[in-house]
């Protein structure tokens, strides 16, 4: 299994809801990404985890809350989002942060709020 | 100045052109390199790593100058399914990844 699957594709929230993004990889990577990206930019990086403990968080805000359950699964909890949090969320993995040999990136999921 | 930089672009080229884009990079650091590709409203996909001797995948080469610090990327013959954005990317040992802005390929027929 070389994929990275994430869950929903698509998801409207409005600004009071509380949802959640899952991510899972089944390819023993031991580094999970979150990355968020807006049109016609980059992906920005939001939090790393390196063997299930959140290595880097990028002054993310904390109406964003990442979760690691185990090695194969990473979440993105979302709270009182503003309309400017729309973007396209990716979900990553490579062997190790430190060992990082390419990413292999999740389809993403568009999110709108509203 | 940015970490790094790519050709802003776009990129215009007819079918069967030879195509070049540089990324220029700061950090002396950086440690390993990558080219990816990303179709409008998907995810970006590694398309491949770059070495100081550099390697070559079919009509792809890419090319490192660590003197220079630069990464390039050839593409020979293009296809219309070349057509996409191609991000440059740049880690540090300790794994942090830079992306560039990326540029913006349109293969015409």
């Amino acid at each position: 299994d070389t994929e990275v699957t994430q869950t929903p594709k698509h998801l409207v929230m409005g600004m009071t809801n509380k949802k959640s993004l899952k991510c899972e990889q089944h390819m023993g990577h031991r580094a999970m990404y979150w990355y968020k990206q807006k049109a016609k930019k980059p992906p920005e990086l939001m939090f790393v985890y390196s063997y299930e403990k959140l290595s880097i968080n990028e002054s993310v805000p904390s109406r964003f809350s990442p979760e690691c359950p185990n090695s194969s699964l990473l979440n993105l909890h979302l709270h009182a989002l503003q309309p400017e949090d729309s973007a396209l969320y990716l979900c990553a993995s490579s062997q190790e942060e430190e060992r990082n040999y390419g990413y292999t990136f999740g389809s993403g999921t568009r999110l709108t709020v509203v | 100045r940015k970490e790094v930089e790519q050709d802003p672009g776009p990129f215009n080229v007819p079918e069967g052109a030879t195509v070049a884009f540089n990324c220029t990079y700061s950090n002396s650091a950086s440690q390993s390199f990558f080219w990816y590709r990303q179709d409008c409203r998907k995810e970006p996909k590694l398309l491949m790593s770059v070495y100081s001797s550099g390697n070559e995948d079919g009509r792809f080469t890419a090319q490192l100058n660590r003197a220079s610090q630069y990464i390039s990327l050839l593409i020979r013959d293009s296809k219309l399914s070349d057509s996409a954005t191609y991000l440059c990317v740049v880690n540090t040992n300790a794994g942090k990844s830079t992306f560039g802005d990326g540029t913006t390929l349109t293969v015409k027929p």
